[in-house]
Protein backbone atom coordinates (compact mmCIF):
# COMPACT_ATOMS: atom_id res chain seq x y z
CA UNK A 1 0.00 0.00 0.00
CA UNK A 2 1.29 3.32 -0.66
CA UNK A 3 2.43 5.92 2.10
CA UNK A 4 2.97 9.71 2.27
CA UNK A 5 5.89 11.57 4.30
CA UNK A 6 5.38 15.13 4.88
CA UNK A 7 9.02 15.90 6.14
CA UNK A 8 7.94 19.07 8.07
CA UNK A 9 5.12 19.66 10.52
CA UNK A 10 5.34 23.33 10.61
CA UNK A 11 6.79 26.02 8.50
CA UNK A 12 7.05 29.59 9.16
CA UNK A 13 8.15 32.11 6.65
CA UNK A 14 8.19 35.90 5.96
CA UNK A 15 5.23 37.58 3.79
CA UNK A 16 6.93 38.18 0.21
CA UNK A 17 9.95 34.73 0.49
CA UNK A 18 10.08 31.95 -1.19
CA UNK A 19 8.35 28.67 0.35
CA UNK A 20 9.01 24.87 -0.24
CA UNK A 21 6.56 21.68 1.48
CA UNK A 22 8.25 18.68 1.20
CA UNK A 23 6.33 15.38 0.14
CA UNK A 24 7.78 11.94 -0.14
CA UNK A 25 5.74 9.18 -1.52
CA UNK A 26 6.22 4.96 -1.31
CA UNK A 27 4.06 2.96 -3.88
CA UNK A 28 5.04 -0.22 -5.60
CA UNK A 29 2.76 1.15 -8.82
CA UNK A 30 1.98 4.52 -10.58
CA UNK A 31 0.15 6.98 -8.55
CA UNK A 32 -1.62 10.17 -8.82
CA UNK A 33 -0.74 12.39 -6.61
CA UNK A 34 -2.25 15.32 -5.08
CA UNK A 35 -2.14 18.91 -2.91
CA UNK A 36 -4.96 20.19 -0.58
CA UNK A 37 -5.05 23.22 1.79
CA UNK A 38 -7.44 23.49 4.60
CA UNK A 39 -8.18 26.67 6.22
CA UNK A 40 -9.31 27.12 9.57
CA UNK A 41 -12.46 25.25 10.28
CA UNK A 42 -12.93 24.45 7.01
CA UNK A 43 -12.70 21.72 4.97
CA UNK A 44 -9.80 20.60 2.08
CA UNK A 45 -9.44 22.66 -0.69
CA UNK A 46 -7.68 21.00 -4.27
CA UNK A 47 -4.74 22.99 -5.12
CA UNK A 48 -3.21 21.20 -7.44
CA UNK A 49 -3.19 17.25 -9.13
CA UNK A 50 -0.46 15.00 -11.09
CA UNK A 51 -1.75 11.98 -13.29
CA UNK A 52 0.55 12.35 -15.93
CA UNK A 53 2.45 14.23 -18.84
CA UNK A 54 4.61 17.13 -17.50
CA UNK A 55 6.13 16.89 -14.89
CA UNK A 56 5.31 20.38 -13.08
CA UNK A 57 2.19 21.06 -12.25
CA UNK A 58 0.43 24.16 -11.66
CA UNK A 59 -2.29 25.04 -9.21
CA UNK A 60 -4.60 27.55 -8.11
CA UNK A 61 -3.15 30.97 -5.70
CA UNK A 62 0.59 30.39 -7.13
CA UNK A 63 1.21 27.11 -6.03
CA UNK A 64 3.10 24.85 -8.21
CA UNK A 65 4.00 21.20 -7.66
CA UNK A 66 6.75 18.89 -9.31
CA UNK A 67 6.66 15.07 -9.65
CA UNK A 68 10.54 13.40 -9.05
CA UNK A 69 9.78 9.67 -9.49
CA UNK A 70 13.05 8.98 -9.16
CA UNK A 71 13.16 10.91 -5.45
CA UNK A 72 9.40 9.75 -5.28
CA UNK A 73 8.92 13.25 -4.52
CA UNK A 74 6.30 15.81 -4.61
CA UNK A 75 7.19 18.81 -3.04
CA UNK A 76 5.00 22.23 -3.35
CA UNK A 77 6.70 25.45 -3.93
CA UNK A 78 5.83 29.37 -4.20
CA UNK A 79 7.79 31.97 -5.01
CA UNK A 80 6.31 34.42 -2.98
CA UNK A 81 3.71 33.95 -0.23
CA UNK A 82 1.30 36.10 1.12
CA UNK A 83 -0.39 36.66 5.25
CA UNK A 84 -3.34 35.10 3.49
CA UNK A 85 -1.78 31.63 2.57
CA UNK A 86 -1.50 30.72 5.83
CA UNK A 87 -3.12 27.30 6.50
CA UNK A 88 -2.36 23.95 6.95
CA UNK A 89 -1.55 21.82 3.52
CA UNK A 90 -1.77 18.16 3.14
CA UNK A 91 0.15 15.88 0.17
CA UNK A 92 -2.06 12.51 -0.99
CA UNK A 93 -1.05 9.55 -3.18
CA UNK A 94 -3.74 7.63 -4.43
CA UNK A 95 -2.89 4.73 -6.75
CA UNK A 96 -5.68 3.49 -9.53
CA UNK A 97 -7.79 1.62 -7.18
CA UNK A 98 -8.59 4.77 -5.35
CA UNK A 99 -7.14 4.59 -2.14
CA UNK A 100 -5.98 7.87 -1.16
CA UNK A 101 -3.60 8.26 1.64
CA UNK A 102 -3.22 11.71 3.25
CA UNK A 103 0.47 12.97 4.89
CA UNK A 104 0.35 14.26 7.96
CA UNK A 105 0.37 18.03 6.60
CA UNK A 106 2.14 20.78 7.36
CA UNK A 107 0.95 24.03 8.92
CA UNK A 108 2.23 27.02 6.79
CA UNK A 109 2.17 30.13 9.17
CA UNK A 110 3.17 33.59 6.84
CA UNK A 111 4.56 36.46 9.19
CA UNK A 112 4.36 39.65 8.33
CA UNK B 1 -22.76 24.61 -7.93
CA UNK B 2 -23.43 23.99 -4.17
CA UNK B 3 -20.48 21.98 -2.61
CA UNK B 4 -20.67 19.10 0.43
CA UNK B 5 -22.78 19.68 3.12
CA UNK B 6 -22.48 18.69 6.34
CA UNK B 7 -24.06 18.94 10.07
CA UNK B 8 -23.71 19.73 12.78
CA UNK B 9 -20.75 21.52 12.68
CA UNK B 10 -20.07 21.03 16.25
CA UNK B 11 -20.52 18.30 18.63
CA UNK B 12 -20.43 17.18 22.36
CA UNK B 13 -21.14 14.21 23.80
CA UNK B 14 -20.01 12.33 26.96
CA UNK B 15 -18.51 8.82 26.08
CA UNK B 16 -20.87 6.00 25.68
CA UNK B 17 -23.49 7.93 24.17
CA UNK B 18 -24.57 7.89 20.83
CA UNK B 19 -24.02 9.93 18.07
CA UNK B 20 -24.70 10.46 14.28
CA UNK B 21 -23.16 12.56 11.23
CA UNK B 22 -24.74 13.62 8.02
CA UNK B 23 -23.37 14.65 4.83
CA UNK B 24 -25.18 15.42 1.42
CA UNK B 25 -22.37 15.63 -1.50
CA UNK B 26 -22.17 17.17 -4.72
CA UNK B 27 -25.48 16.75 -6.79
CA UNK B 28 -24.54 14.18 -9.29
CA UNK B 29 -21.34 12.55 -7.40
CA UNK B 30 -21.75 9.14 -7.46
CA UNK B 31 -18.71 8.29 -4.74
CA UNK B 32 -18.72 9.88 -1.29
CA UNK B 33 -16.31 9.45 1.75
CA UNK B 34 -16.29 9.89 4.91
CA UNK B 35 -12.82 10.24 6.56
CA UNK B 36 -11.51 11.00 10.39
CA UNK B 37 -9.13 13.90 10.82
CA UNK B 38 -7.65 13.47 14.24
CA UNK B 39 -6.06 16.79 15.40
CA UNK B 40 -2.18 16.61 14.24
CA UNK B 41 -2.99 14.55 11.60
CA UNK B 42 -4.00 13.71 8.25
CA UNK B 43 -8.20 12.26 7.05
CA UNK B 44 -7.81 8.64 7.55
CA UNK B 45 -10.60 6.83 4.97
CA UNK B 46 -13.06 5.26 7.00
CA UNK B 47 -15.24 4.27 4.53
CA UNK B 48 -16.66 4.94 0.69
CA UNK B 49 -19.38 4.42 -1.29
CA UNK B 50 -20.07 3.84 -5.21
CA UNK B 51 -23.33 4.80 -5.59
CA UNK B 52 -25.44 3.16 -2.09
CA UNK B 53 -22.84 0.15 -2.27
CA UNK B 54 -19.54 0.25 0.07
CA UNK B 55 -16.41 -0.03 -1.77
CA UNK B 56 -13.98 0.07 1.02
CA UNK B 57 -14.55 -0.30 5.08
CA UNK B 58 -12.08 -1.62 5.45
CA UNK B 59 -10.76 0.97 8.35
CA UNK B 60 -14.22 1.13 9.83
CA UNK B 61 -14.34 0.39 13.49
CA UNK B 62 -17.47 -1.44 12.70
CA UNK B 63 -17.95 -2.36 16.68
CA UNK B 64 -19.13 0.67 17.11
CA UNK B 65 -19.40 2.68 13.69
CA UNK B 66 -21.95 2.42 11.09
CA UNK B 67 -22.26 4.23 8.05
CA UNK B 68 -25.02 4.30 5.05
CA UNK B 69 -25.85 6.03 2.13
CA UNK B 70 -30.03 5.06 0.74
CA UNK B 71 -30.44 5.77 -2.74
CA UNK B 72 -27.76 6.37 -3.27
CA UNK B 73 -27.76 10.58 -2.23
CA UNK B 74 -27.17 11.77 1.15
CA UNK B 75 -25.03 9.52 3.94
CA UNK B 76 -25.16 9.11 7.42
CA UNK B 77 -22.04 7.73 9.81
CA UNK B 78 -23.28 6.86 12.99
CA UNK B 79 -20.99 6.40 16.85
CA UNK B 80 -22.61 3.90 19.05
CA UNK B 81 -20.99 4.33 21.94
CA UNK B 82 -18.79 6.51 21.49
CA UNK B 83 -15.21 6.45 23.16
CA UNK B 84 -12.79 9.59 24.19
CA UNK B 85 -10.02 8.56 21.50
CA UNK B 86 -13.16 9.27 19.21
CA UNK B 87 -12.64 12.77 19.53
CA UNK B 88 -12.00 14.33 15.91
CA UNK B 89 -12.97 16.28 12.84
CA UNK B 90 -15.07 13.81 10.58
CA UNK B 91 -15.25 14.63 6.70
CA UNK B 92 -17.06 14.18 4.24
CA UNK B 93 -16.08 14.27 0.51
CA UNK B 94 -17.46 13.38 -3.08
CA UNK B 95 -16.19 12.75 -6.30
CA UNK B 96 -17.49 12.12 -9.72
CA UNK B 97 -16.53 8.94 -9.71
CA UNK B 98 -13.48 7.19 -8.05
CA UNK B 99 -9.80 6.66 -9.07
CA UNK B 100 -8.08 10.46 -10.05
CA UNK B 101 -11.21 12.21 -9.50
CA UNK B 102 -11.43 15.06 -7.44
CA UNK B 103 -12.94 14.83 -4.23
CA UNK B 104 -14.79 17.55 -2.68
CA UNK B 105 -14.98 18.00 0.87
CA UNK B 106 -17.32 19.55 3.15
CA UNK B 107 -16.67 21.62 6.33
CA UNK B 108 -16.73 18.87 8.71
CA UNK B 109 -18.45 18.19 11.43
CA UNK B 110 -16.14 18.65 15.24
CA UNK B 111 -16.78 15.84 17.13
CA UNK B 112 -15.84 16.49 21.29
CA UNK B 113 -15.96 13.27 23.55
CA UNK B 114 -16.29 13.78 27.18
Amino acid sequence: AQSVTQLDSQVPVFEEAPVELRCNYSSSVSVYLFWYVQYPNQGLQLLLKYLSGSTLVKGINGFEAEFNKSQTSFHLRKPSVHISDTAEYFCAVSDRTDDMRFGAGTRLTVKP
Amino acid sequence: EAGVAQSPRYKIIEKRQSVAFWCNPISGHATLYWYQQILGQGPKLLIQFQNNGVVDDSQLPKDRFSAERLKGVDSTLKIQPAKLEDSAVYLCASSLRGGQGEQFFGPGTRLTVL
